[in-house]
């Protein structure tokens, strides 16, 4: 069992550049959740699905992030247009259930926006 | 003001020493969870618990929804128990709301 795996681990954009980031659940969890770190804001819920159907996606900023789950071994992240304040650390979390059962995490993408 | 408030926020300790970390909710937690992120930014989960107590290993954590609080002990400190310390309370059937942290620094 190789963990939660996300990719890449760093990422550096410019300005108005694209990012994507990648996350592989546990084979067999059925819940995926994504959050985002800051030293100022803590850990940010993003958005969650499950079954891959999205659930909940109340902490996306509406307008250049959209999350997808094509299929149940992975999810996207997607920042079109990044802005400086998007740097952060992008954690993906996965459960077998889909409730607030035990969340296993990736190791993050740390995206840095200059 | 904060739905679940970690104390104290840091903490140095010897190794080999005992401490004892807290949360207290002001929402209705029906479960909780406790994590260590360790210095290269992994979210291990340590403990997930209904209204009780766990242990495993040096640690032990307890819950008590009717007082609204966990503790995370950790017996016989070791140097990589060192990183930050968070819990989070389940508000929902899927949302956590997670608490600020408790940076833990053990020294030799």
């Amino acid at each position: 069992n190789a963990g939660v795996i996300q990719t890449p681990r760093h990422k550096v954009t410019g300005k108005g550049q694209e990012a994507t980031l990648w996350c592989e659940p546990i084979s067999g969890h059925s819940a995926v959740f994504w959050y985002r770190q800051t030293i100022v804001q803590g850990l940010e819920f993003l958005t969650y699905f499950r079954n891959q159907a999205p659930i909940d996606d109340s902490g996306m900023p509406k307008e250049r992030f959209s999350a997808q789950m094509p299929n149940q071994s992975h999810s996207t992240l997607k920042i079109q247009s990044t802005q400086p304040q998007d740097s952060a650390v992008y954690l993906c979390a996965s459960t077998t259930g889909g409730g607030a059962e035990t969340l296993y995490f990736g190791s993050g993408t740390r995206l840095t926006v200059l | 003001g904060d739905k679940v408030k970690q104390s104290p926020s840091a903490l140095s300790l010897q190794e080999g020493t005992n401490s004892a970390l807290r949360c207290n909710f002001s929402i209705a937690a029906t479960t909780v969870q406790w994590f260590l992120q360790n210095p290269r930014g992994s979210l291990i989960n340590l403990f997930y618990l209904v209204p009780g107590t766990k242990e495993n290993g040096r640690l032990k954590s307890a819950f008590d929804s009717k007082e609204s609080y966990s503790t995370l002990h950790i017996r016989d400190a070791q140097l990589e128990d060192s990183g930050t310390y968070f819990c989070a309370a389940e508000a929902s059937n899927y949302q956590l709301i997670w608490g600020s942290g408790t940076k833990l620094i053990i020294k030799p």
